[in-house]
């Protein structure tokens, strides 16, 4: 069955300082992979994608990775501001078949002042 | 401006009704999806659709229904039977893939709408 880990399930942070949020999946065959911010009470909104030939992406202070030998992939937040406090969803999508995405059950991100 | 809406944003319903919800989209997205979501918890699916006039069920879809008579509509109905309706409900939008590695199989969001039971 497809799956999609990720951790921590919550985390609380200071504003300014980095932090990393981990997913690990088993959805096979693999297409493509997504990280998502969802703030609360709002809907999800795509932060970076990566196709299987991809290391590593951008968006601002947001870095993902992806090792698909090992299906693990990470988010880096950098610099972190109060309004990175949100939901971050890791979301897999198979290729060949079903369009059904898999989500993860998301990191809560808590910034501090 | 392109995008996916959902209404209302707060819905309040007594116990034993049957509530819709809408979901719209003018981004001319063949796939659409409701998802709900409880406090603390994941996405879970209810219901999906590739095609019009055609729709599949998805994890939870006991007391839920849906009808795609158009493309750009995509309404969920929360009927009495869904013994416990309150949640967020998320409606999503995408295109199917169309090859390996597509890139262009983003789920674009609805803002929510919050149920509440009373």
């Amino acid at each position: 069955k497809n799956q999609v880990e990720q951790s921590p399930q919550s985390l609380i942070i200071l504003e300014g300082k980095n932090c990393t949020l981990q997913c690990n999946y088993t959805v096979s065959p693999f297409s493509n992979l997504r990280w998502y911010k969802q703030d609360t009470g709002r809907g999800p909104v795509s932060l970076t994608i990566m196709t299987f030939s991809e290391n590593t992406k951008s968006n601002g202070r947001y870095t993902a990775t992806l090792d698909a030998d090992t299906k693990q992939s990470s988010l880096h937040i950098t610099a972190s501001q109060l309004s990175d406090s949100a939901s971050y969803i890791c979301v897999v999508s198979v290729s060949g078949g079903s369009y059904i995405p898999t989500f993860g059950r998301g990191t809560s991100l808590i910034v501090h002042p | 401006d392109g995008g996916i809406t959902q209404s209302p944003k707060y819905l309040f319903r007594k116990e034993g009704q049957n509530v819709t919800l809408s979901c719209e989209q003018n981004l001319n997205h063949d796939a659409m999806y409701w998802y709900r979501q409880d406090p603390g918890q994941g996405l879970r699916l209810i219901y999906y659709s590739q095609i019009v006039n055609d729709f599949q069920k998805g994890d939870i879809a006991e007391g839920y229904s849906v009808s795609r008579e158009k493309k750009e509509s995509f309404p969920l109905t929360v009927t009495s039977a869904q013994k416990n309706p309150t949640a967020f409900y998320l409606c999503a939008s995408s295109i199917v893939e169309t090859g390996v590695g597509d890139v262009n199989t983003e789920a674009f969001f609805g803002q929510g709408t919050r149920l509440t039971v009373v």
